[in-house]
């Protein structure tokens, strides 16, 4: 089974330029979430997808960032336009279960660090 | 007060030795607790879930909860140096929710 995956790993963009994240989830997994951890502090939750459809972002930071998931398959999160402060490593995560998501771990994806200079 | 906490670190601890791993959390209402180890640059993977009262155990690993106290723990038994990492708890009430991570450090 192919893991969650994260494209790119890294990325070096200069303020005011936008960022397009991409996460590809564990094919079948109903949920996908976008995760962000900045330098010393703990990964904060931006985001969640079930299938195509947002049940939360209630933690997306401001309007600068806009996240899709088309068909319900892979998801982008776009940056636009970059801040100093957005810097940190992105973490896309997926699990299988809508219904007893309870139940169901995350499974991660290693990350985008984005770096805005 | 911070949703998910976690025993501050670094956390050195000898070869062999029993490393324990402290996590506390605010939301009464969340139903299932998950430790996640993460190695520095790599994504963070799951160790152990854990949903009801008690203890829980996986080969060298033993996670307990305690609801009551809103708390809930990760030991390690005759720790590697291969165990150094950072060990995030994670807590689902109405999304997760992650402490900020303690450091192992597993020393030959």
């Amino acid at each position: 089974e192919a893991g969650v995956t994260q494209f790119p790993s890294h990325s070096v963009i200069e303020k005011g330029q936008t960022v397009t994240l991409r996460c590809d989830p564990i094919s079948g997994h109903d949920n996908l979430y976008w995760y962000r951890r900045v330098m010393g502090k703990e990964i904060k939750f931006l985001l969640h997808f079930v299938k195509e459809s947002k049940q939360d972002e209630s933690g997306m930071p401001n309007n600068r960032f806009l996240a899709e998931r088309t068909g319900g398959t892979y998801s982008t999160l776009k940056v636009q336009p970059a801040e100093l402060e957005d810097s940190g490593v992105y973490f896309c995560a997926s699990s299988q279960d809508w219904e007893r998501i309870r139940n169901s771990p995350l499974h991660f994806g290693n990350g985008t660090r984005l770096t805005v200079t | 007060q911070k949703e998910v906490e976690q025993n501050s670190g670094p956390l050195s601890v000898p070869e062999g030795a029993i490393a324990s791993l402290n996590c506390t959390y605010s939301d009464r209402g969340s139903q299932s607790f998950f430790w996640y180890r993460q190695y520095s640059g790599k994504s963070p993977e799951l160790i152990m879930s854990i949903y009801s009262n008690g203890d829980k155990e996986d080969g060298r690993f033993t996670a307990q909860l305690n609801k009551a106290s809103q708390y809930v723990s990760l030991l390690i038994r005759d720790s590697q140096p291969s165990d150094s990492a950072t060990y995030l708890c994670a807590v689902y009430g109405q999304n997760f929710v992650f402490g900020p991570g303690t450091r192992l450090s597993v020393l030959p």
